[in-house]
């Protein structure tokens, strides 16, 4: 299995940009949860989704963020428009149904870097 | 509100030095519980887990956690640490039938050679 898989690994972009952000899960995996990572506020959950739908979506941090499971094997979140705070490492990770045990697996992340 | 505590933000230790990260959490019920290292520059992976049975579990590269449900604790331990464990260690924890995972806030670890 090739794991969580995200893209872009990097991305860099002016201030009032949009930015996507995507990930490919586990294949099998029912639950996505999408992350930031800043070293000031350490790792925040933003959104999960179960079964393509989004349970909880407390995390987000302002209407600038939102965030799509259109089908099993993917999802996006995006950012419109973008601001210099929101430079951090951003992190999908899913869940498998069935496996009863709840680990997460996270994909490599995409760090993003707003000027 | 459920949450789960790490004691230590920062641990510097020599190669060779026994090791023990402290989490402590709060909640009353079943749990399942995780251990994840992050080294530098890379993503969380899973160290280790306890679910049920054994509450002294074994991970991969020499790691070992003990359940300690009086306690509510899920300490983890290396007897002889590495200049490769260099991470940031975070604990974990599901409660009841919530399908998140709640967080401490990390430690660092650094292995001086």
């Amino acid at each position: 299995d090739a794991g969580v898989i995200q893209s872009p690994r990097h991305e860099v972009t002016e201030m009032g940009q949009e930015v996507t952000l995507r990930c490919k899960p586990i294949s099998g995996h029912n639950s996505l949860f999408w992350y930031r990572q800043t070293m000031m506020r350490g790792l925040e959950l933003l959104i999960y989704f179960n079964n393509n739908v989004p349970i909880d979506d407390s995390g987000m941090p302002e209407d600038r963020f939102s965030a799509k499971m259109p089908n099993a094997s993917f999802s996006t979140l995006k950012i419109q428009p973008s601001e210099p705070r929101d430079s951090a490492v951003y992190f999908c990770a899913s869940r498998g149904g069935t496996s009863g045990t709840y680990e997460q697996y996270f994909g490599p992340g995409t760090r993003l870097t707003v000027t | 509100a459920q949450s789960v505590s790490q004691h230590n933000h920062h641990v510097i230790l020599s190669e060779a030095a026994s090791l023990e990260l402290g989490c402590n959490y709060s909640y009353g019920g079943t749990v399942n519980l995780f251990w994840y290292v992050q080294y530098p520059g890379q993503h969380l992976q899973l160290l280790l887990k306890y679910f049920s049975g054994d509450p002294l579990v074994k991970g991969i590269k020499g790691f070992e956690a003990e359940f300690i449900k009086s306690k509510f604790s899920f300490n983890l331990r290396k007897p002889s640490v590495q200049w490769s464990d260099t991470a940031e260690y975070f604990c974990a924890v599901n409660a009841g039938s919530n399908y998140q995972l709640i967080w401490g806030a990390g430690t660092k670890l650094i292995i001086k050679p």
